[in-house]
Parts: C-alpha cells; sequence; structure tokens
C-alpha cells in the first residue's frame, strides 16, 4: 500500500485522558501535515512537520497538543488530557517539497471521540 | 491569513444536471487544487491547476484556473450519484515553496438519482 497510513481508524477516550494518533506518510515523502475536520466542515489546519522539524505549528493550540515526526517511525499527534471539544476527525498528509504541484495524499483519518 | 471562500456551501441536484461550483480569493496563489472527499475517508486529489487561464477537463468535470490565480471553478456537466461527495479547493501561496495549503471550507454535492 503507498498510501498514507493511519491508526487507529477510531478512538474513543474519557475526558482527561491521552490520545495519540500515528501516520505514516507516503514512502520518499518528506512533508507531514496534520489537519482537523468537524462534521460537514472543511479542513482546518494544526501542524506542518519536516523530519525532525516543525515547520509551522500556527494552527495547532498551545496546551495539550503537540505533534512529532522523528527520523524513524511515524508522525505523532499528541493530545493530553482531552475534553469533549477534541472530538473530531483528524487527518494526515504527505506531500514531497512542492505540495503545491504534487498536491497533498491524504489518509483516512482517526476519528476521536471523548466521552 | 490567504482565505479560499467556496460557494455555494451545499448543493442538492438531480442525476443529468450540471452545475459549477466556485472558489474565490482576494489572495494570489501560485496553484491551486481541487480535491473530493467521501464520508469516512480523507480527501481525494483531483487536479492541479497552475496557470491563470487554465482549463483542464476530467471526464465529465472541467476546472479552470482565473486569469489573475486568484479564483478557480469546478463544472459537472450531465451529475450522477457518484459525484455525491463534499469538494474542497485548496491553494498554494505564492511567494513560498507552496508546501502548505490553504484549504476551503468545502461544498457538500448531493445528486439524487
Amino acid at each position: 500500500n503507498a498510501g498514507v497510513m493511519q491508526n487507529p481508524r477510531h478512538l474513543v477516550r474519557r475526558r482527561g485522558q491521552e490520545a495519540r494518533l500515528r501516520c505514516s506518510p507516503v514512502k520518499g515523502h518528506s512533508h507531514v501535515y496534520w489537519y482537523r475536520q468537524l462534521p460537514e466542515e472543511g479542513l482546518k489546519f494544526m501542524v506542518y512537520l519536516q523530519k525532525e522539524n516543525i515547520i509551522d505549528e500556527s494552527g495547532m493550540p498551545k496546551e495539550r497538543f503537540s505533534a512529532e515526526f522523528p527520523k524513524e517511525g511515524p508522525s505523532i499527534l499528541r493530545i493530553q488530557q482531552v475534553v469533549r471539544g477534541d472530538s473530531a476527525a483528524y487527518f494526515c498528509a504527505s506531500s514531497p517539497p512542492s505540495a503545491g504541484t504534487y498536491g497533498y495524499t491524504f489518509g483516512s483519518g482517526t476519528r476521536l471521540t471523548v466521552v | 491569513t490567504q482565505l479560499l471562500e467556496q460557494s455555494p456551501q451545499f448543493l442538492s441536484i438531480q442525476e443529468g444536471e450540471n452545475l459549477t461550483v466556485y472558489c474565490n480569493s482576494s489572495s494570489v496563489f501560485s496553484s491551486l487544487q481541487w480535491y473530493r472527499q467521501e464520508p469516512g475517508e480523507g480527501p481525494v486529489l483531483l487536479v492541479t491547476v497552475v496557470t491563470g487561464g487554465e482549463v483542464k477537463k476530467l471526464k465529465r468535470l472541467t476546472f479552470q484556473f482565473g486569469d489573475a490565480r486568484k479564483d478557480s471553478s469546478l463544472h459537472i456537466t450531465a451529475a450522477q450519484p457518484g459525484d455525491t461527495g463534499l469538494y474542497l479547493c485548496a491553494g498554494a501561496a505564492r511567494g513560498t515553496s507552496g508546501s502548505r495549503l490553504t484549504f476551503g471550507e468545502g461544498t457538500q454535492l448531493t445528486v439524487n438519482p
């Protein structure tokens, strides 16, 4: 499978727990992006990473949220002490350096439900 | 902040009808892309337009990039139920590496049989 792999597809957490969302980009893609989507809404940018570097995190809440893309392994979006308002679909995308030319390849998303 | 406004937000039509979806901005983009998203899945890239005035066709879908590279349209001829989905436009900012895309809010299209 040459696509972006996200897991888990569905994640249920109780308020106050931690959520860890994983994303393996397309092989050879060095850029990873995380977006959040509420039902019947568009995609809200959260963070853009390259290997071992956060390039732009302007869309990510400053508290409780963090992201990484280590040299080895998948990118991780981590949400600490989840609240009901964190319930949403989280999409990861990857691209080669020129995303404006080649576009993003998206994963199928992780649907987080906070109960 | 560069914004992309899509219209209409919702569109419900009968099979066989034609439709046009618009994507507008006050900013200039180096390129613009259209994606389609089906329920429970991630968006899938349909097309990238780069040159002002460019027109691309993908079967029954026609995409146009405005001359000034600030807007784009998607026209679907003889819509089919399989065209149902959320259509998103996304722009790469001019003068940057183009790696971060700005997405519009989307047009939710429903084609009824």
